[in-house]
């Protein structure tokens, strides 16, 4: 069965670090969204892609956090420098089509110390 | 999209059926049920979704009442496995504003 892949699963990182991570959606899905959850609360979307472009990002704290999907296919987030409260649960989900469901990810456990 | 108020928690004994009621009172016409569940640190799982008849799949049955104000998601047969938070959503089908408003869903422990 394909499954959306993250990596890494779990990151440790000191506070004003980068920190990037990596999401390969199921093959053919044109949609992808990355989401933060923070423990206890549910998944809080930063951004969501069409293919290649942006669709929205408006919950995407700009001045540290970054996303690509260059070609298309697979993406990476991006958080520089990260602070404490980064500390979440970072998920990728994939969906093919407009009336279809999305498929989550993993998960990367980000923790900032 | 429509507010949903779930409990936070619930315990459920192993082999019995475990029904998690989800409240929708301004739910429009247009919008369907969602249900996911997310099993501890790992990411949301589509269970079933609705829009006023009952559904039914391998998973689960979803039951929505005549008004479409609340529902209620049931598991047959609850085993140890089920146990997960379960998040209950309202949105219009196709809405590529694909902002799922989770909020905290309800902690369902399945107890052998």
């Amino acid at each position: 069965e394909a499954e959306v892949a993250q990596s890494p699963r779990y990151k440790i990182t000191e506070k004003s670090q980068a920190v990037a991570f990596w999401c390969d959606p199921i093959s053919g899905h044109a949609t992808l969204y990355w989401y933060r959850q923070i423990l206890g609360q549910g998944p809080e979307l930063l951004v969501q892609f069409q293919d290649e472009s942006v669709v929205d990002d408006s919950q995407l704290p700009k001045d540290r956090f970054s996303a690509e999907r260059l070609k298309g296919v697979d993406s990476t987030l991006k958080i520089q420098p990260a602070e404490l409260g980064d500390s979440a649960m970072y998920l990728c989900a994939s969906k093919k089509g407009r009336y279809t469901e999305a498929f989550f990810g993993q998960g990367t456990r980000l923790t900032v110390v | 999209d429509a507010k949903t108020t779930q409990p936070p928690s619930m315990d459920c004994a192993e082999g019995r059926a475990a029904n998690l009621p989800c409240n929708h009172s301004t739910i429009s016409g247009n919008e369907y049920v969602y249900w996911y569940r997310q099993i501890h640190s790992q990411g949301p799982q589509y269970i079933i979704h609705g829009l006023k008849n009952n559904e039914t799949n391998e998973m689960a049955s979803l039951i929505i009442t005549e008004d479409r104000k609340s529902s209620t998601l049931i598991l047959p047969h609850a085993t140890l496995r089920d146990t997960a938070v379960y998040y209950c959503i309202v949105r219009a089908p196709g809405n590529d504003d694909y902002k799922l408003s989770f909020g905290a869903g309800t902690t369902v422990t399945v107890r052998a």
